[in-house]
């Protein structure tokens, strides 16, 4: 298994503000993934984190709003920019570590509140 | 897009009875997984079965998977109050091994003490 943990766990904040989400990993990973849960609903996935170059967007999620970082193989950032109420959700991170790539870990997700 | 469809959205029994939630999807899959949900918090992986497989046990847990019909089950025999969650299938995209994952809308559990 994997060890994820995310910072913050959880915020309040306010409307056109931006908000920085971190994900860390105790070991090092090839795939790490970006989900959002709306309240009541189900997990989407925002987008594939890559190591060393630009993210990988679903449809429906832009950079512009969703910017993501990977320095290295532990370590990934997603930003929620220009925050509206609609943001308000619990933001996960996961990670692939079966060289097969199918078990996921997911950290304990970041709950925010835009108000 | 979500691709899986769970039912029932919301199961109540009493501990010691069995649970089954079901699950269908729309497209060819590589395997489906079941992850379990506390509150809101971080998902647990549960148990996964390939898309070659028809059933799979694991402690109190039975999975079926019927490609032919696009569906699965999962069964929590003997429950237990604590439980008590919300259970997500979630299907791999295929083809290929992005190891994207497409979630159910989920089955929220309650077993009452």
């Amino acid at each position: 298994s994997a060890v994820i943990s995310q910072k913050p766990s959880r915020d309040i904040c306010q409307r056109g503000t931006s908000l920085t989400i971190q994900c860390q990993v105790d070991s090092q990973v090839t795939m790490m993934f970006w989900y959002r849960q709306q309240p009541g609903q189900s997990l989407t996935l925002i987008a594939t984190a890559n190591q060393g170059s630009e993210a990988t967007y679903e449809s429906g999620f832009v950079i512009d709003k969703f910017p993501i970082s990977r320095p290295n193989l532990t370590f990934s950032t997603l930003t929620v920019s220009n925050m509206s109420p609609e943001d308000s959700s619990i933001y996960l991170c996961s990670v692939d570590r079966d060289l097969n790539r199918e078990t996921q870990y997911f950290g304990p997700g970041t709950r925010l509140l835009v108000l | 897009s979500q691709q899986g469809e769970e039912d029932p959205q919301a199961l109540s029994i009493q501990e010691g009875e069995n649970a089954t939630m079901n699950c269908s999807y729309k497209t060819s899959i590589n395997n489906l997984q079941w992850y379990r949900q506390n509150s809101g918090r971080g998902l647990v992986h549960l148990i996964l079965i390939r898309s070659n497989e028809r059933e799979k046990h694991s402690g109190r847990l039975r999975v079926t998977l019927d490609t032919s019909k696009k569906s699965s089950s999962l069964l929590i025999t003997a429950s237990r109050a604590a439980d008590t969650a919300s259970y997500f299938c979630a299907t791999d995209e295929y083809p290929g091994n992005t190891g994207k994952l497409i979630f159910g809308q989920g089955t929220t559990l309650q077993v009452k003490p």
